[in-house]
């Protein structure tokens, strides 16, 4: 597609609930990139891919958070056992492998854990 | 602890004049820095970068100055418009290049 496309844009949840976020990044990109953006704070690493495999996923705070990308375009980020805490926008971004080294974001998915 | 500060939560400047945001980072081996621009309920969008290689990379009204010494990049956007009202984050890529680490961000109000 034209962009990164994160699906659904809103997630209200109860906590305990298990949550899936979509992304569908830009057609050809094979670097993809989870970040995750508490209220008043920079949007803070969570894992990249490059391809299918987990490049670097030192940034996931514990093992309720999981992302995967089987087939190296869409991933998805999923979440068990949810806590108020986790409550944040999740942005997904990509980045082709040649060229300028920028990622281009999606809008982002906004969970909300009650 | 913040690898990546931006020290100052907001900004206001009047339209026309020059806006001045700053950014300090730690990590000496940082070789790459990125601005982004947010919107509300809009993902960041890049603005401008620069490489280690260069102290001044300029485009249009915005030009990003980095001093590798002092560990700090400013970026400078003259003239402002109301236009450019938004968040922005200052960004660099850690040294395994598999990351970028944002700051906090300072929100710029331009005002006509």
């Amino acid at each position: 597609g034209a962009g990164v496309s994160q699906t659904p844009s809103n997630k209200v949840t109860e906590k305990g609930k298990y949550v899936e976020l979509r992304c569908d990044p830009i057609s050809g990109h094979t670097a993809l990139y989870w970040y995750r953006q508490s209220l008043g704070q920079g949007p803070e690493f969570l894992i990249y891919f490059q391809g299918t495999g987990a490049a670097d996923d030192s940034g996931l705070p514990n093992d309720r958070f999981f992302a995967v990308r089987p087939e190296g375009s869409v991933s998805t980020l999923k979440i068990q056992r949810t806590e108020r805490g986790d409550s944040a926008v999740y942005l997904c971004a990509s980045k082709t492998t040649a060229g300028a080294n920028v990622l281009t974001f999606g809008a982002g998915s906004r969970l909300t854990v009650l | 602890d913040q690898q990546v500060k931006q020290n100052s939560p907001s900004l206001s400047v009047q339209e026309g004049r020059i806006s001045i945001l700053n950014c300090d980072y730690t990590n000496s081996m940082f070789d790459y820095f990125l601005w982004y621009k947010k919107y509300p309920a809009e993902g960041p969008t890049f603005l401008i970068s620069i490489s280690s290689i260069k102290d001044k990379n300029e485009d249009g009204r915005f030009t990003v100055f980095l001093n590798k010494s002092a560990k700090h990049l400013s970026l400078h956007i003259v003239p402002s418009q109301p236009g450019d009202s938004a968040v922005y984050f200052c960004a660099a890529f850690n040294q395994a290049g598999t990351a970028l680490i944002f700051g906090k961000g300072t929100t710029l109000s331009v005002s006509s």
